[in-house]
This record gives structure tokens, C-alpha cells and sequence, in this order.
């Protein structure tokens, strides 16, 4: 069946760098867009950025341009988002989430189980 | 940067009745808006997409409309499984941008 994997749970402390994985199976990778989402304890959610799997373009929030970097290996279907210098505010679920054939404006249709990442000294 | 409001950020009501949420874009959005739907512990799932077009697996007492800058979904027929947090999402233009949620407790 279609589904996102990611990777286990991070503890991290300011100023560091994060790594989350987001291995997909049961579709075709390059087909779809691959959206970032994250939701802070108790709060709503906040799209971080976009990238195709097909040809690697991406498009960030522009609070996280300076401090964000997605990317995929098509090799073995997985999606990868960095996140730099760390902040206590950066401490939250990390999603990731497949978007439609047709593409993201169609809605994102398939999402990873989620990372939880804390950020703390 | 498209705002997107949502309204109420909480509602509550009882098994069978029939709830309405607001979506509002700051700009026009033509049809580009998606419905999703959050349970406490668990990820995301999508519902409606281009404003009214149900997501497969979604039951048909979930409806969308509206375009432009102005959405609603409805349930009709609230069951126990629908209690949960509800947002819009904008997808016209990056950034894709989120409505701030909205609470359905039951009363």
C-alpha cells in the first residue's frame, strides 16, 4: 500500500542541524511532490515547503528559506528535509506529505506518521 | 503571502447535528482550497480538495463549496468519529498556507 515512513524521534540542542528522512512505497516517487508540514505542542499547522520529486525544484516559507533544505534521492524513494541552528521554537511534529497526481494543489493525499523532533540545552 | 482565517476556532454540537466551517483567503484563491481533518496523536488526512471535490474514502456527509475568497465545510449528520480539529489550506500559490484550525467538541 502508498505510504510515507519517516525517521525516529530527535532531541537536539540550539544551534544544531536536524536531518528527517521520508521513505515512500507503494507509488511511483517521481510522480508526486513531496510537502514538509510541522505543528508545534498544541498549535495549528505550518506548511515549511514543497519539492518535486521529479525534478528536484522546491519552494520554501520564507521564514525558514535561510535555515530549510529539502531534497530527494530517487534511488531509493525517499525525501529528506534539513533544518539549520536549531531553535527551542523549531521543537515540534514534522510531516512529511505526498501531494495529489495532478499535483499539490489538489491536496496533499498521503502523510508520513510524523517526527518529533525537541530542541532543548 | 495569502492569509488564510478560519472560523470558529471551536464549535460545539451534538451527534446529528449539522456543523458549517469558514475558510477565508485574503486574496482570490479561485478554487484552490483543501479540507483536512486532524484526531488528537495522529497525522493529518485529507477530506476535500479544489474547494467541493470529496477525497476517496471521505463519506458523502462531508461537503465543500465556495471560490474565490470564501469557503465552507459542512457536515451534515455529525458522527462520533467526526470530533476532531479542522483546517483549510490554501494551494493557488506558494507558500501553501494554513487556516489556524478549528476545535469540533461535542456538547
Amino acid at each position: 500500500q502508498v505510504q510515507l515512513v519517516q525517521s525516529g524521534a530527535e532531541v537536539k540542542k540550539p544551534g544544531a542541524s536536524l536531518t528527517v528522512s521520508c521513505k515512500a512505497s507503494g507509488y511511483t516517487f517521481i510522480n508526486y511532490d513531496i510537502n514538509w508540514v510541522r505543528q508545534a505542542p498544541g498549535q495549528g499547522l505550518e506548511w515549511m515547503g514543497w519539492i518535486s520529486a521529479y525534478n528536484g525544484d522546491t519552494n520554501y516559507a520564507q521564514n525558514l528559506q535561510d535555515r530549510v533544505f529539502m531534497a530527494t534521492d530517487t534511488s531509493t524513494s525517499t525525501a529528506y528535509m534539513e533544518l539549520r541552528s536549531l531553535r527551542s521554537d523549531d521543537t515540534a511534529m514534522y510531516y512529511c506529505a505526498r501531494g495529489a497526481y495532478s499535483g499539490t494543489s489538489y491536496g496533499l493525499e498521503v502523510w508520513g506518521q510524523g517526527t518529533t523532533v525537541t530542541v532543548s540545552s | 503571502d495569502i492569509q488564510v482565517t478560519q472560523s470558529p476556532s471551536s464549535v460545539s454540537a451534538s451527534v446529528g447535528d449539522r456543523v458549517t466551517i469558514t475558510c477565508r483567503a485574503s486574496q482570490d484563491i479561485g478554487i484552490w482550497l483543501a479540507w483536512y481533518q486532524q484526531k488528537p496523536g495522529e497525522a493529518p488526512e485529507l477530506l476535500m480538495y479544489a474547494a467541493s471535490s470529496l477525497h476517496s474514502g471521505v463519506p458523502s456527509r462531508f461537503s465543500g463549496s465556495g471560490s474565490g475568497t470564501d469557503f465552507t465545510l459542512s457536515i451534515s449528520s455529525l458522527q462520533p468519529e467526526d470530533f476532531a480539529t479542522y483546517y483549510c489550506q490554501q494551494s493557488n500559490s506558494f507558500p501553501y498556507t494554513f487556516g489556524q484550525g478549528t476545535k469540533l467538541e461535542i456538547k
